[in-house]
């Protein structure tokens, strides 16, 4: 029933490791995007696929990529984790690029030690 | 040309209050204007929007006020109740780009 679903909810982890977020929709949605939310609750873009393309890549470090094996799924994944990538990751999707309302997903907490 | 500035970063209301968030915005290409709502561990989700062509839009107890010759517009929630403690985000659509989004109001109604 969840329209946008979120794995794992929380990912303790230390420096220096590897780690995957996914991401699901099922609201048949053509565009999907990852957000940033830091500790003071700024949200800040940074990818956005549509159909399984890459449209915005903010700047944003090259350890993170993400990867859209279908229209459904935008998976995030980051290597060498460093301190600053503590925060809370958000998933969203919308009907198509620039659509009206985006959906966000419950979000991944992740905290780097 | 992006950005989108909103204040205040916090709000105290009591309950039965009027709530007001204001935002205000450079970029006057921006044809779509959401204000999302986000609940301590959730997802931000939306609340309620306004296009350029019209000045108020109300759904119940909430409203957005646009003035397009200033830049602005704002969130009134009426009768603001404790369940309406969230943080609010307003943001602003350049079709088919982006959502730039506000830096949040933490918005806490006092029982």
């Amino acid at each position: 029933d969840t329209a946008v679903s979120q794995t794992p909810k929380y990912l303790v982890t230390q420096m220096g490791n590897d780690k995957s977020i996914k991401c699901e929709q099922n609201l048949g949605h053509d565009t999907m995007y990852w957000y940033k939310q830091d500790s003071k609750k700024f949200l800040k873009i940074m990818f956005s696929y549509n159909n399984k393309e890459l449209i915005i890549n903010e700047t944003v470090p090259n350890r993170f990529s993400p990867k859209s094996p279908d229209k459904a799924h935008l998976n995030l994944h980051i290597n060498s984790l460093e301190l600053g990538d503590s925060a809370v990751y958000f998933c969203a999707s919308s009907q198509n690029l620039g659509g009206d309302e985006q959906y966000f997903g419950p979000g991944t907490r992740l905290t780097v030690t | 040309q992006q950005q989108v500035k909103q204040s205040p970063q916090s709000l105290i209301v009591q309950k039965g209050g009027i709530s007001i968030i204001n935002c205000a915005y450079e970029n006057t290409a921006f044809d779509y204007f959401p204000w999302y709502q986000q609940f301590p561990g959730k997802g931000p989700a939306l609340l309620i929007a306004i296009r350029p062509d019209v000045s108020e839009k109300k759904e119940g107890r909430f409203t957005i006020s646009f003035n397009k010759s200033a830049k602005q517009f704002s969130l009134h929630i009426m009768d603001s109740q404790p369940g309406d403690s969230a943080t609010y985000f307003c943001a602003a659509l350049l079709s088919g780009s982006r959502l730039t989004f506000g830096e949040g109001t933490q918005l806490t109604v006092n029982p």
